[in-house]
């Protein structure tokens, strides 16, 4: 099966400042990939997904970036504010149409320094 | 929309009891999942529907019971609660057709 791997577990950034989080993935055949942002006490939400036909996707101050031949994905938020303080997972999932399955990292806690 | 609603918010079972975890969603969403979160593991798929009457395991099946009679509900049983089912739950739903999966607030569930 699939597994993903989440780097780094905790990251601190002064506001203003840019973070970024990368995930590795196992399967070759992965071609779904989604970064959730949890808030305390409350379910993932999706951010950004990006497919594997596309090497990025921006979304304002969100952005994530896809490199297929080293199977690494990123997570990048430029210009942090306080409100994106909080745990970000990075998911993959293997074509299994009607049937995907989300293999999930392990989580990111982002802080950010006011 | 409610979204994806999850009952009860907090519970403590004593080892060896039973209870359901309740999961709904007004999204008329075809699949229905439910994960468990652990610190430092992420969240794991325990078991999931592809629509009523049709369900199927994920990657930690063992102690969960789970059915789809409706589109809407989708319960999870804990038959014989154990100390290793401490844990956060959460249920999920998506569309027939898209990737996005709607989380629900989660479910923290204790077992001493």
């Amino acid at each position: 099966g699939e597994n993903v791997e989440q780097h780094p577990s905790t990251l601190s950034v002064q506001e203003g400042d840019s973070a970024v989080i990368k995930c590795t993935y196992s399967d070759s055949a992965s071609n779904y990939f989604p970064w959730y942002k949890q808030e305390l006490g409350k379910g993932p939400q999706l951010i950004i997904d990006i497919r594997s036909n596309v090497g990025e996707k921006k979304d304002q101050r969100i952005a994530v970036t896809l490199n297929k031949t080293a199977k690494h994905f990123s997570l990048h938020i430029t210009e942090t504010q306080p409100e994106d303080s909080a745990v970000y997972f990075c998911a993959a999932s293997l074509p299994n149409f009607g049937n995907e399955k989300l293999t999930f990292g392990t989580g990111t806690r982002l802080t950010i320094i006011p | 929309n409610a979204g994806v609603t999850q009952t009860p918010k907090f519970q403590v079972l004593k080892t060896g009891q039973s209870m359901t975890l309740q999961c709904a969603q007004d999204m008329n969403h075809e699949y229905m999942s439910w994960y468990r979160q652990d610190p430092g593991m992420g969240l794991r798929l325990i078991h999931y529907s592809v629509g009523a009457g049709i369900t199927d395991q994920g990657e930690v099946p063992n102690g969960y019971n789970v059915s789809r009679s409706t589109t809407e509900d989708f319960p999870l049983r804990l038959l014989s609660a154990a100390p290793s089912q401490t844990s956060v739950y959460f249920c999920a739903s998506r569309k027939r057709g898209s990737y996005e999966q709607y989380f629900g607030p989660g479910t923290r569930l204790t077992v001493t």
